[in-house]
């Protein structure tokens, strides 16, 4: 089954810490992974892909096969980074170009 | 705004009755997606249009129906409503199918809510 698991609903941190935003998927294939981003009162919106591997707003995630994890992190936590993120996946090469999305997390960074 | 775009924001209505919900891709892009997010299930994929045509179908109620028009907006419609319909519905667009390293870009949503 095509599936991906976001285990914590709401992950809250204080400004500078560090942040892990967990993302494991189940999937036959080949997958693309992706991590959007939705700021209050704001579209869904691409944060950053796998197959870049480029950091976006001092954000980074890695793809592991072989534990099958697509982890967000960011080294310090800033206010403006408190968001839903929601890891999402699309198989390479398939028929179908919808995203299989994750139930997301809500990211708090306090002051 | 040359971003996605979808009419209404908010949508009131009761059991039973029809709503259309529409959508306007981004110029250029061929493709438009619906997605339903609820808050048990998330973001589910109902269905895609590419070009006019359907192209694949996902979690889609049998009441539920769509279609991508000449100017490549698509309407969504949803008939016979129940309450368990109340969500919030996005419209999504890319240039292709939605292949590899394909952006998909979301509008902004609409919120039903179904008494």
């Amino acid at each position: 089954a095509q599936r991906v698991t976001q285990p914590e609903k709401l992950l809250s941190v204080f400004k500078g810490a560090p942040v892990e935003l967990k993302c494991n998927y189940s999937y036959s294939g080949s997958p693309e992974l992706f991590w959007y981003v939705q700021y209050s009162r704001q579209r869904l919106q691409l944060l950053l892909r796998h197959i870049s591997r480029e950091s976006i707003k001092g954000f980074t995630a890695d793809l592991n096969k072989g534990e099958t994890s697509f982890h967000l992190k960011k080294p310090f936590a800033q206010e403006e980074d408190s968001a839903m993120y929601y890891c999402a996946l699309r198989g390479i090469g398939g028929s179908q170009g919808n995203l299989i999305f994750g139930k997301g997390t809500k990211l708090s960074v306090k002051p | 705004d040359s971003g996605v775009t979808q009419t209404p924001k908010h949508l009131i209505t009761a059991t039973g009755q029809r709503v259309t919900l529409r959508c306007s891709p981004r110029s250029g892009d061929l493709s438009v997606y619906w997605y339903q997010q609820s808050l048990d299930q998330g973001l589910q994929f109902l269905i895609q249009y590419y070009n006019g045509e359907e192209r694949a179908k996902g979690n889609i109620l049998e009441r539920f129906s769509a279609q991508q028009f000449p100017d490549l907006h698509s309407e969504l419609n949803l008939s016979s409503l129940e309450l368990g319909d109340s969500a919030l519905y996005f419209c999504a667009s890319s240039v292709g199918v939605g292949g590899f390293q394909e952006t998909q870009y979301f509008g902004p949503g609409t919120r039903l809510l179904v008494l």
